[in-house]
């Protein structure tokens, strides 16, 4: 059993057009992550949200606690936007659970 | 620059050797997290560490042991390797210990086990 699911596993977009990636997961939770990796490897954390919503620069992350649902959008996409992003839970206890990740893709 | 360091970059090594990967938090964290990253199995959170104490523990086999020292840097060790040991193990750090706080990633040890 998956505690966390991610869509879509990969998207390709072109560049300009907005997009979502969706995470949802089980029980409750103390805090949710959206990461982003590139393909050099390195991870960076884009989010940390609890509640409501969160905005830096193009990316935009909400959470539904009654839903047990979270959303990473992504206006005026851009090539350097191509990576992979990952929607990682915090239980009590502060065990973590990881999406599967989300590949994409920006075409100019 | 995430602030964290992890050494080392790379490392390839024998079935049934041991390893240490080392962690620097960044300055004033006082949580570390260690997570496994492999292709079949995604990302996976192994252990946490808060001002020297255990605090979290994952999906971290027997063979495996961590500490976090006095100035914070924590280690973690692998034993007895095996094949499917090979992955990209990420070390971050936070400030808060409960609930954990933002993350601060550093940029990985691959290790290979030939």
């Amino acid at each position: 059993k998956n505690e966390v699911e991610q869509s879509p596993q990969n998207l390709t977009a072109q560049e300009g057009e907005f997009i979502t990636i969706n995470c949802s997961y089980s029980v409750g939770i103390s805090a949710l992550h959206w990461l982003q990796q590139h393909p050099g490897g390195g991870i960076v954390s884009l989010f940390m949200l609890s509640s409501g919503k969160k905005k830096h620069g193009r990316l935009i992350a909400t959470i539904n606690i009654q839903e047990k649902h979270s959303s990473l959008h992504i206006t005026a996409s851009h090539p350097r936007d191509s990576a992979v992003y990952i929607c990682a839970v915090s239980f009590t206890g502060n065990q973590f659970y990881f999406g599967t990740g989300t590949s994409l893709t920006v075409i100019p | 620059d995430s602030g964290v360091t992890q050494t080392p970059k790379h490392l390839i090594t024998a079935t049934g050797q041991r390893v240490t990967l080392r962690c620097s938090p960044r300055s004033g964290d006082l949580s570390v997290y260690w997570y496994q990253q492999s292709l079949d199995q995604g990302l996976q959170f192994l252990i946490q560490y808060y001002n020297g104490e255990e605090r979290a523990k994952g999906n971290i086999l027997e063979r495996f042991s961590a500490q976090q020292f006095p100035d914070l840097h924590s280690e973690l060790n692998l034993s007895s390797l095996e094949l499917g040991d090979s992955a990209l193990y990420f070390c971050a750090s936070s400030v808060r210990g409960q609930p954990a706080g933002e993350l601060f990633f550093g940029e990985g040890s691959r290790l290979t086990v030939l």
